[in-house]
């Protein structure tokens, strides 16, 4: 069964401080992985794509790394913003075109 | 560009009700997804409409229903509504119905549905 694993669950940091969140899936066959970021109470906004043959992909200061061998990515967050307080949602698509959400991580930044 | 607009932003209704929810792609795209999206968790896939067919379809019961229209709008129509069916319904629009890079999913802001 396609398996999309976030951690930690929550995450509360101070504004300027960095963080790192993690994904494990067990997604087969891989296609892309995506992050994306979702304010409350709105849809998800796509920070990162990666495929295959991609390891990091930065967005101003999102970057997401990509280990396809262990099936694990991860998504650093530098020089943290108020306005970063959000939910970083990963989602893993096969090729046959389905694609699996994790739960997400809830980040707060705290001034 | 509007982008992906969702219609209403809340509604209210009661157990036993019938709900329809609306969803306008982004311009250029042809193909609609829906989801659930349960408070604290992630979007759960209901399903996708594509040349006004549903193409794929995930574990939900057949209460779901949708349609997709010649203007690639789309619908998502809840029957006899359950508690358990309160959550954010997220739509999602995309060029073809695939998940390369070229079919990256663009997201509404969600209508919040309650169920009394």
């Amino acid at each position: 069964k396609n398996q999309v694993e976030q951690s930690p669950q929550s995450l509360i940091i101070l504004e300027g401080k960095n963080c790192t969140l993690q994904c494990n899936y067990t997604v087969s066959p891989f296609s892309n992985l995506r992050w994306y970021k979702q304010d409350t109470g709105r849809g998800p906004v796509s920070l990162t794509i990666m495929t295959f043959s991609e390891n990091t992909k930065s967005n101003g200061r999102y970057t997401a790394t990509l280990d396809a061998d262990t099936k694990q990515s991860s998504l650093h967050i530098t020089a943290s913003q108020l306005s970063d307080s959000a939910s970083y949602i990963c989602v893993v698509s096969a090729t046959a075109g389905k694609s699996t959400f994790g739960d997400g991580t809830t980040l707060t930044v705290k001034p | 560009d509007a982008g992906v607009t969702q219609s209403p932003t809340h509604l209210i209704k009661t157990r036993g009700q019938q709900v329809t929810l609306r969803c306008s792609p982004k311009s250029g795209h042809d193909t609609v997804s829906w989801y659930q999206q349960a408070l604290g968790q992630g979007p759960q896939f209901i399903f996708q409409y594509y040349e006004e067919e549903e193409r794929q379809r995930g574990n939900f019961p057949d209460r779901f229903s949708g349609h997709q229209f010649p203007n690639y709008s789309s619908e998502l129509n809840v029957n006899a509504l359950l508690l358990g069916d309160s959550a954010l319904y997220l739509c999602a629009s995309s060029y073809g119905p695939g998940t390369s890079l070229h079919n990256e999913q663009f997201f509404g802001p969600g209508t919040r549905l309650t169920v009394l």
